[in-house]
């Protein structure tokens, strides 16, 4: 079984750019999430879909972020503009609908310089 | 609101020596699960264990160990005989049960920096 696939592994932006990533989540998994770490903190909560619909998003930083997942399987989360605060690591995660199995991608790293 | 405690942000110990690492959790909830991740230096969150709330057994898996206590809040992490390959950051969490089974949002600690020196 593929794990949960996340694209580009790492992205260098400048300051007012805009970047997308990807989440691809293993088959069949209704729940994706996305998290995010800053330099130094903890792990945040961004927000969760059930197949298409946003559940949760109440972690999203500000309107800047765009998170989609259209037709239920991979999801974008789209920074524009980026700003240099948005640099971090960008997780991925997902988990069938009922029970248990939470994955987690390997990540994108993004630097905004 | 849940809150996941780790207060050693950066542990170095020589190979072979043992090491635990602290958690400290907060939580209203009456049912919800509690997980350790590493994350080596290549960046991926690698799942190590998880352990509901109303399961207090202590578990052993190889080097590793985890001491839950309810008492205490705590899910204190023991890596034994240290080795080199364990140099990585750990995540302490922390997630409320959903209703229809499974768990929601998982809340990180900030994680401890793991270094061992060979």
């Amino acid at each position: 079984e593929a794990g949960v696939t996340q694209f580009p592994s790492h992205s260098v932006i400048e300051k007012g750019q805009t970047v997308t990533l990807r989440c691809d989540p293993i088959s069949g998994h209704d729940n994706l999430y996305w998290y995010r770490r800053v330099m130094g903190k903890e792990i945040k909560f961004l927000l969760h879909f059930v197949k298409e619909s946003k559940q949760d998003e109440s972690g999203m930083p500000n309107n800047r972020f765009l998170a989609e997942r259209t037709g239920g399987t991979y999801s974008t989360l789209k920074v524009q503009p980026a700003e240099l605060e948005d640099s971090g690591v960008y997780f991925c995660a997902s988990s069938p609908r009922q029970g248990f199995g939470y994955t987690f991608g390997s990540g994108t790293r993004l630097t905004v310089v | 609101a849940q809150k996941v405690t780790q207060a050693q942000t950066e542990i170095s110990v020589v190979e072979k020596e043992d090491v635990t690492l602290d958690c400290v959790y907060e939580t209203r909830d009456t049912t919800y699960y509690l997980f350790w991740y590493k994350q080596p230096p290549s960046g991926e969150l690698v799942f190590l264990i998880r352990r509901n709330s109303f399961d207090e057994q202590n578990e052993i898996s190889g080097r590793y160990s985890w001491n839950f206590q309810k008492s205490t809040s705590s899910f204190n992490f023991t890596i034994t005989a240290s080795q080199v390959v364990d140099s990585a950051v750990y995540f302490c969490a922390l997630s409320e049960a959903a209703s229809t089974g499974g768990y929601q949002k998982v809340t990180f600690g900030i994680g401890t920096k793991l270094q061992v020196i060979p």
